[in-house]
C-alpha cells in the first residue's frame, strides 16, 4: 500500500525553538511537496521538492528530500508564533497524477 | 487574478438533495481536482481531471460526479446528499499531471442535515 507517513501528527513548542518535522513515503516518487495549513484556511504550497538532495529554504523553515531513504524534512529556525499551523506534505503517486497525502502535522508555537 | 475560486462558501442541505459545488480557475491549468477534508482523515481525493474532456476517480468517488466540459471550470454534484458528505471541500488545480504542485481554491464547508 502506497503511505506518506508524518511524524509527529502534534507537536507543541515553545517560541525560539528548533524542530524537525518528517515525512516517510513508500512511493519511487522523486518529487515531494510540502504545505501550509492555517485553521479555517485552505492548503498553500510551501516547497517543491524536485530531486534527490534538494533543499529549499524560506525565512525560518527549510526542507530537505532524500529519494533514496523516502525522506523528507521540513526544519523549523528558532520558531514563531506566526508559524503555528498544519503542514502537510504529499508526493506523486506512480504512474498516476495523484498525489498522496500524509496526514498533516499539527504545529502549535507557544509565546 | 483570481486564482481558484469555489463556491458557495458555505451550505446547509437537507438530505436527499441535489448539490453542485463550483470551482472555476483562470490559470489554465490542465489538471484539477476535488478534495475532502474531514477532521482526523486529511485530506481524500473524490475525482481529479488530467484535462478538459476526461476524468477519473479519486479514493473516495461514491455519491459524487464530475464534469469537465472546459478547462476553466469543474463542478462537482452530489446526486442525493446523505449526512456522511458534510465535510470541507477543496477544488485544486495543477499546472499539468507532470508537475503536480497543486494550487487549491478556498473551499467550501457543507452541513447536510
Amino acid at each position: 500500500e502506497l503511505k506518506v507517513e508524518q511524524n509527529p501528527l502534534f507537536l507543541s513548542m515553545q517560541e525560539g525553538k528548533n524542530y524537525t518535522i518528517y515525512c516517510n513515503y513508500s512511493t519511487t516518487s522523486d518529487r515531494l511537496y510540502w504545505y501550509r495549513q492555517d485553521p479555517g484556511k485552505s492548503l498553500e504550497s510551501l516547497f517543491v521538492l524536485l530531486s534527490n538532495g534538494a533543499v529549499k529554504q524560506e525565512g525560518r523553515l527549510m526542507a530537505s528530500l532524500d529519494t533514496k531513504a523516502r525522506l523528507s524534512t521540513l526544519h523549523i529556525t528558532a520558531a514563531v508564533h506566526d508559524l503555528s499551523a498544519t503542514y502537510f506534505c504529499a508526493v506523486d503517486k506512480d504512474s498516476n497524477y495523484q498525489l498522496i497525502w500524509g496526514a498533516g502535522t499539527k504545529l502549535i508555537i507557544k509565546p | 487574478i483570481a486564482g481558484i475560486t469555489q463556491a458557495p462558501t458555505s451550505q446547509i442541505l437537507a438530505a436527499g438533495r441535489r448539490m453542485t459545488l463550483r470551482c472555476t480557475q483562470d490559470m489554465r491549468h490542465n489538471a484539477m481536482y476535488w478534495y475532502r477534508q474531514d477532521l482526523g482523515l486529511g485530506l481524500r481525493l473524490i475525482h481529479y481531471s488530467n484535462t478538459a474532456g476526461t476524468t477519473g476517480k479519486g479514493e473516495v468517488p461514491d455519491g459524487y460526479s464530475v464534469s469537465r466540459a472546459n478547462t476553466d471550470d469543474f463542478p462537482l454534484t452530489l446526486a442525493s446528499a446523505v449526512p456522511s458528505q458534510t465535510s470541507v471541500y477543496f477544488c485544486a488545480s495543477s499546472p499539468d499531471p507532470s508537475y503536480n504542485e497543486q494550487f487549491f481554491g478556498p473551499g467550501t464547508r457543507l452541513t447536510v442535515l
